[in-house]
Parts: structure tokens; C-alpha cells; sequence
């Protein structure tokens, strides 16, 4: 079956320093989406790449999807206590019939250390 | 909106009990599904539905059984609980099926003991 696989799957930085998790799929994804959970709270998503290519920002977080769209990247520009949670991917593969499958990758638990 | 509501939020369950947790959105989204979260494991599908009256099972239906007779609700059955059952249980639900944004509800900590 489909496999997402996301490193790392800890990360510790220093306040101020960058985050990269990356995401890999066995198979071409029609959409990857992400998504953070905070602790003790349940994933929010943050945003969906469709395009092969694909780059968007959302104020210090660059998304950015491969050009054979079986990769992603998440990365956060100078960290701050906010950012703590675990990151997740979610790659979307036409599984047939006009129906998609979802499939997590095991998210990276981002720590920041003030 | 309350969005996606569980309940309960916590529960305890000896081995062989049975119970049901349940999911309510009102957002009048056609796909509904239930994931599990363990340590190191991420998010595991387990059953899902794309309306009234159409369930499916995901990657781990084992042990779990599912019904939807309306839109709003999706309940999660345990018929005979194990330890290995004790998890972190999320319900979601999308406005377009697995390939859109997946709105999450705030899960029940279940322990099997």
C-alpha cells in the first residue's frame, strides 16, 4: 500500500534557529496536505499543495511540493516557542473510481528550546 | 459552528467491555472518519464514510465497527475491548472527501486495562 514517510522524527532547535521536516511517498500524491498538533491537542490543518512544484508561505512557514509530487517540505524560519508541536503530512493518492486515499506520515515533533 | 465534537473526552475500560465513542459534526460534511494515534505510529485510519448509509473500513478496522444513519453523526463501536485498543481516537470530517482539509475534533484518550 501507499507509504508516507516523514524525517526526521524528533527535531530540537534553539529559539531563532530553522525547521525542515521533510515527506516522501512511495507513489505519485494528487494534494499533500499539513497539519500541526499541539500538546494535548488534535491536528489543525495549515495548507494543501496540489501544483507539481509548488511553493507557498505563510508568514515564517514555506511549503513546498516536488516536481514529480512525491515529495514535500515544511520549513519554519527562525523558530519560536509557538512553533512546539508535531507536524504532519498527508499525502492524497487516486486510489480509483474517482476516490482518494489519505495516508499520515508519522509526524516530526518539533522542540524549542528558549 | 461547534465544528467536530467527541465524547467522551476521557475514558477507562477493562478488558472484553464494550463501549461506543461518539462524533457529531455540524458542517453538513458527506466524509467522515476515525483515526488512531499512537506513540511513533502517527495517524491510522480506521473506518471512514463518504454519506449517510456508506461505511468503508481504513488500514486498522480490526476490533471496530462503524455505522452512519445520518450526516451529522459516526459513531466508533468497540464490541470487546482490548489493551492494545488504547489509543488516542480522533474523528474527522471534509467538506470534499480524503483529498480535501480534514477537519479534526478534540479526540478521546481511551485505556484498556
Amino acid at each position: 500500500g501507499q507509504q508516507v514517510m516523514q524525517i526526521p522524527q524528533y527535531q530540537h532547535v534553539q529559539e531563532g534557529e530553522d525547521f525542515t521536516t521533510y515527506c516522501n511517498s512511495s507513489t505519485t500524491l494528487s494534494n499533500i496536505q499539513w497539519y500541526k498538533q499541539r500538546p494535548g491537542g488534535h491536528p489543525v490543518f495549515l495548507i494543501q499543495l496540489v501544483k507539481s512544484g509548488e511553493v507557498k508561505k505563510q508568514k515564517r512557514l514555506t511549503f513546498q511540493f516536488g516536481e514529480a509530487k512525491k515529495n514535500s517540505s515544511l520549513h519554519i524560519t527562525a523558530t519560536q516557542t509557538t512553533d512546539v508541536g508535531t507536524y504532519f503530512c498527508a499525502g492524497a493518492r487516486n486510489s480509483g473510481a474517482g476516490s482518494y486515499q489519505l495516508t499520515f506520515g508519522k509526524g516530526t515533533k518539533l522542540s524549542v528550546i528558549p | 459552528n461547534a465544528g467536530v465534537t467527541q465524547t467522551p473526552k476521557f475514558q477507562v475500560l477493562k478488558t472484553g467491555q464494550s463501549m461506543t465513542l461518539q462524533c457529531a459534526q455540524d458542517m453538513n460534511h458527506e466524509y467522515m472518519s476515525w483515526y488512531r494515534q499512537d506513540p511513533g505510529m502517527g495517524l491510522r485510519l480506521i473506518h471512514y464514510s463518504v454519506g449517510a448509509g456508506i461505511t468503508d473500513q481504513g488500514e486498522v478496522p480490526n476490533g471496530y465497527n462503524v455505522s452512519r444513519s445520518t450526516t451529522e453523526d459516526f459513531p466508533l463501536r468497540l464490541l470487546s475491548a482490548a489493551p492494545s485498543q488504547t489509543s488516542v481516537y480522533f474523528c474527522a470530517s471534509s467538506y470534499l472527501g480524503s483529498i480535501g482539509e480534514q477537519f479534526f475534533g478534540p479526540g478521546t484518550r481511551l485505556t484498556v486495562l
